[in-house]
């Protein structure tokens, strides 16, 4: 099993909703992963996850709450967002952080997300 | 902040022939990798070159890397329309960050 899976594939929200995104992987990787991409433009990192325990989180505003539950398990928490929030929102995984093959990243196929 | 700034940001060609997208980066890296992204979709990783190498071949495809001026090459060779996609190059730092740059849309014309 080489793949990310991300739920749902599509979300709209309004302002005031509490929603979650998914990711599952099963390939033993230790490093997991959220991106955010607006059209056009490239992944901007939000957080990674090594071992469970967050690793770097990219000064990403509080409304945005991740958690990894388990090895297999990425959660992003959403609340309180704005419009300008709407974006694919992309998990990853790694079978670790640093040296190939360990840093080579396997991607979902995203949540579009859509805050009215 | 972005790793990687692509040249061209858009590449039309035809079926059959080859195409150069080129990545200059700005800060010192462990590797550089190559993404793949249809429209919509998630990225794929194509390949990554070591600080420590100079030139990698995956099938269609041979990655250069040039440390000394920070700068990066993705030729495919023997184009498909199904090579159609936007390319990302991502430079992994010593942060263990995978930072990505701006992309290069492809399109290839049957």
């Amino acid at each position: 099993d080489t793949e990310v899976t991300q739920t749902p594939k599509h979300l709209v929200m309004g302002m005031t909703n509490k929603k979650s995104l998914k990711c599952e992987q099963h390939m033993g990787h230790r490093a997991m992963y959220w991106y955010k991409q607006k059209a056009k433009k490239p992944p901007e990192l939000m957080f990674v996850y090594s071992y469970e325990k967050l690793s770097i989180n990219e000064s990403v505003p509080s409304r945005f709450s991740p958690e990894c539950p388990n090895s297999s398990l990425l959660n992003l928490h959403l609340h309180a967002l704005q419009p300008e929030d709407s974006a694919l929102y992309l998990c990853a995984s790694s079978l670790g952080l640093a040296g190939p093959p360990a840093g080579e990243l396997f991607f979902g196929e995203g949540s579009r997300l859509t805050v009215l | 902040s972005q790793q990687g700034e692509e040249d061209p940001q858009a590449l039309s060609i035809q079926e059959g022939e080859n195409a150069t997208m080129n990545c200059s980066y700005k800060t010192s890296i462990n590797n550089l990798q190559w993404y793949r992204q249809n429209s919509g979709r998630g990225l794929v990783h194509l390949i990554l070159i070591r600080s420590n190498e100079r030139e990698k071949h995956s099938g269609r495809l041979r990655v250069t890397l040039d440390t000394s001026k920070k700068s990066s090459s993705l030729l495919i060779t023997a184009s498909r329309a199904a090579d159609t996609a936007s390319y990302f190059c991502a430079g992994r730092g010593s942060n263990y960050k995978l930072t990505f740059g701006k992309g290069t849309l492809l399109t290839v014309n049957p």
